[in-house]
């Protein structure tokens, strides 16, 4: 069964501290991983997907198979920032996603 | 573009009654999915479609949740009869075809059930 966990519900850091927003996740197979973020007041909406290996607003996240993680970082978080994280999944070829709970990240002037 | 557009925003009635929540999907996306999110449980996919073909819904609760899409520009999810437990906020999603595409989201329906 596919699974994500993310243990952290939130997340407090300072202005241009680094931050890592973390997720673990349990699937046998090959997974796709993403990182999609709810702003106040706006949709939830994709921010980043393992298969690009791209750095969107600063925040980059890497698929470590060994340990099933895809934790996102950023080493400098600004205030804009603050927001709900969901870490995703689905197994390749498909368009099924498994979210995880979800974590809370406020940054604090 | 307005993206995908969910009806009602807010719901709230009593239970027993039936619910029923609407969404019109982006133009030219593949797939709609039908999301719940409650604080217990996270974002719970319910079903999802391809091409208006439900292809997936081992995620609806039980036979009171219903979902239908006519065509491609509509879909509805029907609760009947409703009750307590169903209260949460109900995402429509809709996404291209092809493999890590990204789902778009409409802004949810809170639905209250007394």
């Amino acid at each position: 069964a596919q699974r994500v966990t993310q243990p952290e519900k939130l997340l407090s850091v300072f202005k241009g501290a680094p931050v890592e927003l973390k997720c673990n996740y349990s699937y046998s197979g090959s997974p796709e991983l993403f990182w999609y973020v709810q702003y106040s007041r706006q949709r939830l909406q994709l921010l980043l997907r393992h298969i690009s290996r791209e750095s969107i607003k600063g925040f980059t996240a890497d698929l470590n198979k060994g340990e099933t993680s895809f934790h996102l970082k950023k080493p400098f978080a600004q205030e804009e920032d603050s927001a709900m994280y969901y870490c995703a999944l689905s197994s390749r070829g498909s368009e099924k996603l498994v979210f995880g709970k979800g974590t809370k990240l406020t940054v604090n002037p | 573009d307005a993206g995908v557009i969910q009806s009602p925003r807010h719901e709230v009635t009593e239970m027993g009654q039936e619910v029923t929540l609407r969404c019109k999907p982006i133009s030219g996306h593949d797939y709609l999915f039908w999301y719940r999110q409650t604080m217990m449980r996270g974002l719970e996919l319910l079903i999802y479609f391809n091409n208006n073909v439900p292809i997936d819904d081992s995620g609806m609760p039980e036979d009171r949740f219903s979902a239908k899409m006519p065509n491609a520009s509509f879909s509805t999810l029907k609760i009947q009869p409703s009750e307590p437990r169903d209260s949460a906020v109900y995402f429509c999603a809709s996404s291209l075809s092809g493999g890590s595409q990204p789902q778009h989201f409409g802004d949810g329906t809170r639905l209250s059930i007394l």
